[in-house]
């Protein structure tokens, strides 16, 4: 149980253009998801936090208007990068809790590079 | 900010040989996981240790946590080729947002 996909698992795409990740809890439902961003041999760096039927909470430094989140349902939240640049080129990892859960459950990522 | 921070940050064993890797924090924790990533994948949630617990097994894991010197150790025994990844800590404060290390890289060699 408690597995996350993660929707595409790599994409390239040209600067200027707009990409969407999607996250799925699989078999549970999760109230709360988490957006992470990964660079090469560095850890995960929380982007934001999600819950489900409001609007999602960033850290700071986090462009609201760049990294567009929903979390239309319990089981699925979707990451837009908007006008991507090089240099959001990243590994993009989701994750949710279920109700009433500690633990959280990753996604096995998305790669994203923008040439 | 970073809260947990592992160390060391690389190790390099022999197949068969014990791993031990430590991870430490700054302020109290309602609870500590450990994940495993390998490499260019998700994370794999290994174990949860509560502020309460002292000890936890999971398999050939074990993980303490000494909330008074705000420590953690994830023991690997009886190490495998396939245990090569990166292992991280991520300690939750009460907020429900685990905050991660920087990670140790565990390298077996068969």
């Amino acid at each position: 149980g408690a597995v996350v996909s993660q929707h595409p698992s790599r994409v390239i795409c040209k600067s200027g253009t707009s990409v969407k990740i999607e996250c799925r809890s699989l078999d549970f439902q999760a109230t709360t998801m988490f957006w992470y961003r990964q660079f090469p041999k560095q850890s995960l760096m929380l982007m934001a936090t999600s819950n489900e039927g409001s609007k999602a909470t960033y850290e700071q430094g986090v462009e609201k208007d760049k990294f567009l989140i929903n979390h239309a349902s319990l089981t699925l939240s979707t990451l837009t990068v908007t006008s991507a640049h090089p240099e959001d080129s990243s590994f993009y990892i989701c994750s949710a809790r279920g109700v009433g859960r500690d633990e959280q459950y990753f996604g096995p990522g998305t790669r994203l590079t923008v040439t | 900010s970073q809260q947990g921070e592992e160390d060391p940050q690389a190790l390099s064993i022999q197949e068969g040989e014990n791993a031990t890797m430590n991870c430490s924090y700054k302020t109290s924790i309602n609870n500590l996981q450990w994940y495993r990533q390998n490499s260019g994948r998700g994370l794999v949630h290994l174990i949860l240790i509560r502020s309460n617990e002292r000890e936890k097994h999971s398999g050939r894991l074990r993980v303490t946590l000494d909330t008074s010197k705000k420590s953690s150790s994830l023991l690997i025994t009886a190490s495998r080729a396939a245990d090569t990844a990166s292992y991280f800590c991520a300690t939750d404060q009460g907020s429900y947002i685990p905050t991660f290390g920087r990670g140790t890289s565990l390298i077996v060699h068969p």
